[in-house]
């Protein structure tokens, strides 16, 4: 079983759709949370950082961990076609493991007009 | 503000050649990473470096060198490429913090 599993979709959404993309872990130490984000042929790019439980807002996403149950979501509201890319959660412990983030498979959302 | 830079963008490899992937990053980041993104297994770290002068593997480092020349550089080095090491090879840059890292654009490797 892989420490990091996150559905691969793909994932297709009207325009102005609520999104939900989630992930969900094992490993009990890890305890900061990422989302990035890849457009076709390109590197990932850094979406949202949130350390620990809680959640997060910046603009039209949300970021939420659940510790306790070992589980993330990111929601986007107000879908927008320009959304349209792969979703990877990454995550890692910290400490002496910093920097080492372990993955998910990514999610594939599809914006259309 | 370049970033992360890799070179090459492409490259197709014949069974056994080598060749060595280059990444350097202007960002003054201490640890500096290498991972391979193959279809439905998402980023797989092969090696990385906490910091200048030092090196370690990764879940996959199997058939792959590594050089940390300098704070900027990383390289990559394929010994003897072979069919399954064909991926997206990314390149990646993080503050001491390890906080998100800043990802090269890639490097598409086809092993023939």
């Amino acid at each position: 079983q892989k420490e990091v599993e996150q559905d691969p979709g793909p994932l297709s959404v009207p325009e102005g759709a609520i999104v939900s993309l989630n992930c969900t872990y094992s490993n009990s130490a890890f305890q900061y949370f990422m989302w990035y984000r890849q457009y076709s042929r390109k590197g990932p790019e850094l979406l949202m950082y949130t350390y620990s439980s809680g959640n997060k807002e910046d603009g039209r996403f949300t970021a939420q961990v659940d510790k306790s149950s070992k589980y993330i979501s990111l929601f986007i509201r107000d879908s927008q076609p320009s959304d349209s890319a792969t979703y990877l959660c990454a995550m890692n412990a910290g400490g002496t493991s910093y920097g080492k983030l372990t993955f998910g498979q990514g999610t594939i959302l599809t914006v259309h007009p | 503000n370049a970033g992360v830079t890799q070179t090459p963008k492409f490259q197709v490899l014949k069974t056994g050649q080598s060749m060595t992937l280059q990444c350097a990053q202007d960002m003054n980041h201490n640890s500096m990473y290498w991972y391979r993104q193959d279809p439905g297994m998402g980023l797989r770290l092969i090696y990385y470096s906490a910091s200048e002068g030092t090196t370690d593997k990764g879940e996959v480092p199997n058939g792959y060198n590594v050089s940390r020349l300098n704070k900027r550089e990383f390289s990559l080095r394929l010994e003897s490429a072979a069919p399954s090491q064909t991926s997206v090879y990314f390149c990646a840059s993080s503050p001491q913090t390890g906080t998100g890292y800043t990802f090269g654009s890639g490097t598409r490797l086809t092993v023939v």
